[in-house]
């Protein structure tokens, strides 16, 4: 089955960078969201299709594509960043969809 | 204002079934697909079944094909998950996510919790 892969981890210290990679062969193909969960919440989508910001979302998130590979890049990070982020794509068919294995964001 | 109510969560045995319902308001349920999506105790999101907004396109993971059942009501805004077969590995929470127009999961409901377990 297709499977899409992040590192388990990404720690940062307020307002440096945080970079999180996805990494699937079908990306190519088709497009990528970004999830930021935090604890006993549910999911909130940040970046839709590669790299466009839902309304509501502040500007320091922002999403990049190249290849088999997709980037939520987290400028100016803050606090409240602190979350686990998840990648979410579909296989080449368009059919099923599948998560990424979750990067858990620690802000030091 | 956008709402998704999952309900229907519980203790079932092992081989048993559960049916969870997501109600849904605030926006024109027929118009969009919807999802499940299922999230075990300190683990990742796994994306469960969609189902079209009328039912022509329908899928499953391979993990529940065969033994979960989505469907939907449009009379009464109310998304399905029919659950049979259980086993302890579907232990989670259960989400129902709303599809928005450029294909992400922009609405999410808190989710329902499903313990399978004698």
């Amino acid at each position: 089955s297709y499977e899409l892969t992040q590192p388990p981890s990404v720690s940062v210290s307020p307002g440096q960078t945080a970079r999180i990679t996805c990494s699937g062969d079908a990306l190519p193909k088709q497009y990528a969201y970004w999830y930021q969960q935090k604890p006993g919440q549910a999911p909130v989508l940040v970046i839709y299709k590669d790299t466009e910001r839902p309304s509501g979302i502040p500007e320091r998130f922002s999403g990049s594509s190249s290849g088999t590979t997709v980037t939520l890049t987290i400028s100016g990070v803050q606090a409240e960043d602190e979350a686990d982020y998840y990648c979410q794509s579909a296989d080449s068919s368009g059919t099923f969809y599948v998560f990424g294995t979750g990067t858990k964001v620690t802000v030091l | 204002e956008v709402q998704l109510v999952e309900s229907g969560g519980g203790l079932v045995q092992p081989g048993g079934s559960l049916r969870l319902s997501c109600a849904a308001s605030g926006f024109t349920f027929s118009n969009y697909w919807m999802h499940w999506v299922r999230q075990a105790p300190g683990k990742g999101l796994v994306w469960v079944s969609r189902f079209s907004t009328d039912g022509s396109s329908i899928s499953y993971a391979d993990s529940v094909k065969g033994r979960f059942t989505i469907s939907r009501d449009n009379a009464k805004n109310t998304l399905y998950l029919q659950m049979n077969s259980l086993r302890a590995e579907d232990t989670a929470v259960y989400y129902c996510a709303r599809a928005g127009p450029d294909g992400g999961l922009d609405f999410w409901g808190q989710g329902t919790l499903v313990t399978v377990s004698s």
